[in-house]
């Protein structure tokens, strides 16, 4: 079967770095999405690797190993409004999105 | 560029009654919309793949009677929860595809559902 997996929930100090994991388990791959959503609103897109290494977007970095099965995005500089969930979700051989269920990330002061 | 919309942004409706949600790529042509749904506290669930002028794909488990999906253009695709129930009560949030070569999907800001 596919399977996503992500740590339920995390929790890190304003200003600080945090690294979500994501592992995955799927028929075939065509990329990996990072999607961060804040509580009652709909998911907005972060990153994207296809291939292996490290894509950097600002605070936000996201890496790939497909050989490992694995994918972490870095939050760097943490501010209070990166409390959000964020959702890892695998494309498939047939292009289809697999989700995980997500990482509530908790920003104290 | 690569906006979603989603009309209503949130219903309260009696049980047994129907609801349409659209969903509207703004700026693109969508060559596929995604239909999900979220129940609090967890990851989306797909219900349906939808391509302009077919029918709509539903994943396993989703009644395709009770949760009509039509995708009549390239523009806009529309769910209607028929004879919505209780237990029907949730956040549905659609997406859209056909600007990035990679498929990325765009999501519209989501329809919250209440079936009194």
């Amino acid at each position: 079967g596919q399977n996503i997996d992500q740590p339920t929930e995390m929790t890190a100090t304003e200003g600080a770095i945090v690294q979500i994991n994501c592992t995955y388990q799927t028929s075939g791959f065509n990329g990996l999405f990072w999607y961060q959503q804040h509580a009652g609103e709909a998911p907005t897109f972060l990153s994207y690797n296809v291939l292996d290494g490290l894509e950097e977007k600002g605070r936000f970095s996201s890496f790939l190993s497909r050989s490992k099965g694995y994918s972490y995005l870095l939050l760097k500089e943490l501010q209070m409004k990166d409390s959000a969930s964020y959702l890892c979700a695998v494309m498939d051989s047939n292009y289809q999105l697999i989700w995980g269920a997500g990482t509530k990330l908790i920003i104290k002061p | 560029g690569a906006v979603v919309s989603q009309h209503p942004s949130w219903v309260i409706c009696k049980s047994g009654t129907s609801v349409k949600i659209e969903c509207r790529s703004l700026d693109f042509q969508a060559t596929t919309m995604f239909w999900y749904r979220q129940f609090p506290k967890q990851s989306l669930m797909l219900m349906a793949t939808s391509n302009e002028g077919s029918k709509a794909t539903y994943e396993q488990g989703v009644e395709k009677d009770k949760f009509l999906i039509n995708h009549a253009s390239l523009t806009l695709s529309t769910l209607t929860v028929t004879s919505a129930h209780p237990e029907d009560s949730s956040f549905y949030i659609c997406s859209a595809t056909g600007l990035a070569d990679y498929n990325e999907q765009f999501f519209g800001p989501g329809t919250r559902l209440t079936v009194l």
